[in-house]
C-alpha cells in the first residue's frame, strides 16, 4: 500500500490565496519532501523537511511535520496563476535511498 | 533544465516491438531510478541503481527489461508490452545510498517518455 496520500486530490483557487495541502503516512521516516509536477513533465524538489523538524520555510513554503500524527502539510502562501501543478510529499525511510510518493494533490490557481 | 535528459519524449509502439528509452544524467550521481506514472495511480517505482547495481526490482514484469551501463546512463528496454503499459516513464538521479547525507533522499527527475502501447 502506498506511504503517502494527500488530500484534497484537487485544489481550486483565486490568485493571491493561500492553498493548503496535506500528507499522511504509515511507517517512520527520516524525512518527508515535497515535489511539484506541472502538465506531462517530471517532478522538481521543492522542500525537505527531517523527522526531528517541525516547520521549514522556503520562500512563500511552509512545510509542517508531526510524526506523532504521520502528517505533513504544505502552505503555499499568496498563490501566482504559475503555482498550478500537482504537488507530492514523498517519504524517505532511514535507510536506503528509496522514496515513496504519494497519489497528490492537483492545484489550480485562477487568475 | 534539472540535468538529467530522457529521450524520446513520445513513443508509440505495438505490442510486438521492441523500443528502449534512454535516460542520461549530468549531476555526477550514482543512484538512477526509473518510476512509472499513470493516469490517477501514484508514482510507481520500478528499479533503482546504485553505484550501477541494481539494488531495487519492484515486482516489475520481465517485458521491462533495465540496463545501466554506467552511473551516468540509465536505459529501459521493452518488449510484448500491453495496452495497460502506456503511461509517463519517469527518470531520476540522486546522490549515491552510500553518501550517507540527506542529499542521497532528493532526487532530481527527467522530463519523462510518454509511451502509447497499441
Amino acid at each position: 500500500s502506498q506511504q503517502g496520500e494527500e488530500d484534497p486530490q484537487a485544489l481550486s483557487i483565486q490568485e493571491g490565496e493561500n492553498a493548503t495541502m496535506n500528507c499522511s503516512y504509515k511507517t517512520s521516516i527520516n524525512n518527508l519532501q515535497w515535489y511539484r509536477q506541472n502538465s506531462g513533465r517530471g517532478l522538481v524538489h521543492l522542500i525537505l523537511i527531517r523527522s526531528n523538524e517541525r516547520e521549514k520555510h522556503s520562500g512563500r513554503l511552509r512545510v509542517t511535520l508531526d510524526t506523532s500524527k504521520k502528517s505533513s502539510s504544505l502552505l503555499i502562501t499568496a498563490s501566482r496563476a504559475a503555482d498550478t501543478a500537482s504537488y507530492f510529499c514523498a517519504t524517505a525511510m532511514e535507510y536506503g535511498n528509496k522514496l515513496v510518493f504519494g497519489a497528490g494533490t492537483i492545484l489550480r490557481v485562477k487568475s | 533544465e534539472t540535468g538529467v535528459t530522457q529521450t524520446p519524449r513520445h513513443l508509440v509502439m505495438g505490442m510486438t516491438n521492441k523500443k528502449s528509452l534512454k535516460c542520461e544524467q549530468h549531476l555526477g550521481h550514482n543512484a538512477m531510478y526509473w518510476y512509472k506514472q499513470s493516469a490517477k495511480k501514484p508514482l510507481e517505482l520500478m528499479f533503482v541503481y546504485n553505484f550501477k547495481e541494481q539494488t531495487e526490482n519492484n515486482s516489475v514484469p520481465s517485458r521491462f527489461s533495465p540496463e545501466c551501463p554506467n552511473s551516468s546512463h540509465l536505459f529501459l528496454h521493452l518488449h510484448t508490452l500491453q495496452p495497460e503499459d502506456s503511461a509517463l516513464y519517469l527518470c531520476a538521479s540522486s546522490q549515491g545510498e552510500a553518501s550517507g547525507s540527506l542529499a542521497k533522499n532528493i532526487q532530481y527527475f527527467g522530463a519523462g517518455t510518454r509511451l502509447s502501447v497499441l
